[in-house]
């Protein structure tokens, strides 16, 4: 099945510093949503945009839905122990079925 | 708790035998999705029911695989004469569209099948 392009597949960063993540479509889509989603676990949301331009946080979670609509970006502002998670971006349509095309996802792991 | 409720969340069976799994979804939403999710992978769609009519079916289903969501409030995920390859983490998600209703899909923990 089609995956959108997630980048980058992991990260490895310090306890506080900043991260950024992006998902790139070949198609448009009406709605970007980023989840996170922790092992043996489902999905869980974390921030829903619905319009192009559009940016929009959740505490220190930043994301843009692109101009172009079939891109957007996650920022982490800060990053914690409990960010260390895999995080997916998804995009829907706005017709039809509206399933959700996930990406290959970011893991997330934090250096000591 | 009233999130989407998956079970069982583990399930071990043997090549060639049947597996079914239940999603109930958060109460009133009148759309349910099933994903399917390989290690390493993003999940992948494989079929959404609008109130109890299944209404699309992904090419990933086959025709081992039958979803069911009678009365429009559960849903059951059926896998006849399982295979390796459908060892994977199913997770249903289930949503309200209407007309001010943005269809933003809440997932369940999923059930994870082993095929050994």
């Amino acid at each position: 099945g089609q995956q959108l392009n997630q980048s980058p597949q992991s990260m490895f960063i310090q306890e506080g510093e900043d991260v950024s993540m992006n998902c790139t479509s070949s198609s448009i889509f009406n709605t970007w949503l980023w989840y996170k989603q922790d092992p043996g676990e489902g999905p869980v949301l974390l921030i829903a945009l619905y319009k192009a331009g559009e940016l929009t946080s959740n505490g220190r979670l930043t994301a843009q839905f692109g101009i172009t609509r079939k891109d957007s970006f996650l920022n982490i502002s800060a990053s914690i122990p409990s960010d260390v998670v895999i995080y997916f971006c998804a995009g829907q349509a706005l017709f039809g079925n509206e399933k959700l095309t996930f990406g290959t996802g970011t893991r997330l792991t934090i250096i000591p | 708790d009233t999130g989407v409720s998956q079970n069982p969340r583990h399930k071990i069976t043997k090549r060639g035998q049947n597996v079914t799994f239940r999603c109930d979804p958060i109460s009133e939403h009148n759309r349910l999705y099933w994903y399917r999710q390989t290690l390493g992978q993003g999940p992948e769609f494989l079929t959404y029911f609008q109130n109890e009519a299944q209404l699309e079916k992904s090419r990933l289903l086959s025709d081992r695989f039958s979803a069911e969501r009678p009365k429009g409030s559960f849903s059951t995920l059926e896998i006849q004469r399982t295979e390796q390859g459908d060892s994977a983490m199913y997770l249903c998600a289930s949503s309200l569209r209407g007309f001010e209703a943005k269809n933003i899909q809440y997932f369940g923990a999923g059930t994870r099948l082993s095929v050994l």
